[in-house]
């Protein structure tokens, strides 16, 4: 299994909603990504995993909650989105911190 | 000014013409990535390189490092080549994106 697969595919949450984003990989990778794309921007980093253990959090907001609750699993839960955080989710994994990376296919996600 | 700039930003071509996007970075990093992403889809990795020349299928990816420079070529475009072609440079534990290159092969 050579890939990372996120779920689910596609979005629609209100403001007051909570939802989760699920992303999955089985290649023993031991470091996981979760990146925001805007329409026609670069992903933009927003949370790094090595090892199960949270290691870069790009300031972002606290709507955003990262867990990783094992090595092949990384979900990035959402509350009280605002219509501006609607953007393609990116999961990605890399064998080791910054090295080979594997993306998903993403989550678009759209706050109503 | 950013990190990483790619050239040029959008690009069109005729099936069967020779493609190159560049690539230039003012970091030091440890190694540059080049992928593809389709419109609404997720990334595709084509290549890492930390020095030298690549070469997968039709694309053909090389790095100078001493320039801070990287090309990817692609030989004999088909319409299915038509997609973003984004450059990233590895520094520390983080992607530097460039800003990508939106190419177009007409039939």
């Amino acid at each position: 299994d050579t890939e990372v697969t996120q779920t689910p595919k596609h979005l629609v949450m209100g403001m007051t909603n909570k939802k989760s984003l699920k992303c999955e990989q089985h290649m023993g990778h031991r470091a996981m990504y979760w990146y925001k794309q805007k329409a026609k921007k670069p992903p933009e980093l927003m949370f790094v995993y090595s090892y199960e253990k949270l290691s870069i959090n790009e300031s972002v907001p606290s709507r955003f909650s990262p867990e990783c609750p094992n090595s092949s699993l990384l979900n990035l839960h959402l509350h009280a989105l605002q219509p501006e955080d609607s953007a393609l989710y990116l999961c990605a994994s890399s064998a080791r911190s910054g090295y080979g990376y594997t993306f998903g296919s993403g989550t678009r996600l759209t706050v109503v | 000014k950013n990190e990483v700039e790619q050239s040029p930003q959008n690009l069109t071509a005729q099936e069967g013409e020779f493609i190159t996007i560049n690539c230039s970075y003012s970091v030091g990093i440890s190694a540059l990535h080049w992928l593809q992403q389709h419109p609404g889809g997720g990334i595709v990795s084509l290549f890492m390189l930390s020095s030298g020349k690549k070469k997968h299928g039709r694309l053909i990816a090389t790095i100078n490092i001493q320039e801070k420079h990287s090309s990817l070529h692609i030989t004999a475009s088909h319409p299915r080549d038509s997609a973003v072609y984004i450059c990233a440079a590895r520094s520390t534990d983080k992607l530097i994106f460039g800003t990508g290159t939106r190419l177009q092969v007409f039939p």
